[in-house]
């Protein structure tokens, strides 16, 4: 099983749109859903969106998913302070060696 | 209320073995997918094990196999993660989750496990 690249860190200002990018292979993200989750410090991991492009309830609009081949985005718009959090992807590998999920590095956002 | 409990989390010598145990409640149990996932300090997150709802399929994580072995019993609500031959590098906390990924996400507050002699 693979892990899949995000860039180690992003920043922004208070209202800004950042995004992070996460990128795999076909085994994973070219053939299965991408869902991202938020950690805060000391807190367990928050799902933000799922099948790529959905947010559960309570999640606010400002998270947004989407996937093109075999990379995946997380687009946050209108930046608040409040989501200076590290961020991860994670997908379904089919690998021969065996199956299993496969997260992302992890993206540190930054709220200058 | 959704409830995720995780309990086991101890420190444990090299070679040794824990089980971990994740108590739910407030959901039907026996409906769903159960993962394991873990984080080891400071690093990022590792999906370990997941079983399906009534026990007959599961997978691990190509680092885990052979070592770990998860269960549940339905009656009693509760998911298992059997660790065997702990190594240094299994020290972690270890979430477990509900439908991970999915709509009914759904995490525990995690339990630390520590190998060290």
């Amino acid at each position: 099983q693979s892990v899949l690249t995000q860039p180690p860190s992003a920043s922004g200002t208070p209202g800004q749109r950042v995004t992070i990018s996460c990128s795999g292979s076909s085994s994973n993200i070219g053939s299965n859903h991408v869902c991202w989750y938020q950690q805060l410090p000391g807190t367990a991991p928050k799902l933000l969106i799922y099948r790529s492009n959905q947010r559960p309830s309570g999640v606010p609009d400002r998270f947004s998913g989407s996937k093109s081949g075999t990379s995946a985005s997380l687009a946050i718009s209108g930046l608040r302070s409040e989501d200076e959090a590290d961020y991860y992807c994670a997908a379904w590998d089919a690998s021969l060696s065996g199956p299993g999920y496969v997260f992302g590095t992890g993206t540190k956002v930054t709220v200058l | 209320e959704v409830q995720l409990v995780e309990s086991g989390g101890d420190l444990v010598q090299p070679g040794g073995s824990l089980r971990l145990s994740c108590a739910a409640s407030g959901f039907t149990f026996s409906s769903y997918w159960m993962h394991w996932v873990r984080q080891a300090p400071g690093k990022g997150l590792v999906w370990v094990s997941r079983i399906n709802s009534d026990g007959s399929v599961t997978n691990y994580a190509d680092s885990v196999k052979g070592r770990f072995t998860i269960s549940r019993d339905n009656a009693k609500n509760t998911l298992y993660l059997q660790i065997n031959n702990l190594r240094a590098e299994d020290t972690a906390v270890y979430y477990c989750a509900r439908d991970f990924g999915g709509k009914d996400d759904f995490w525990g507050q995690g339990t630390l496990v520590t190998v060290s002699s």
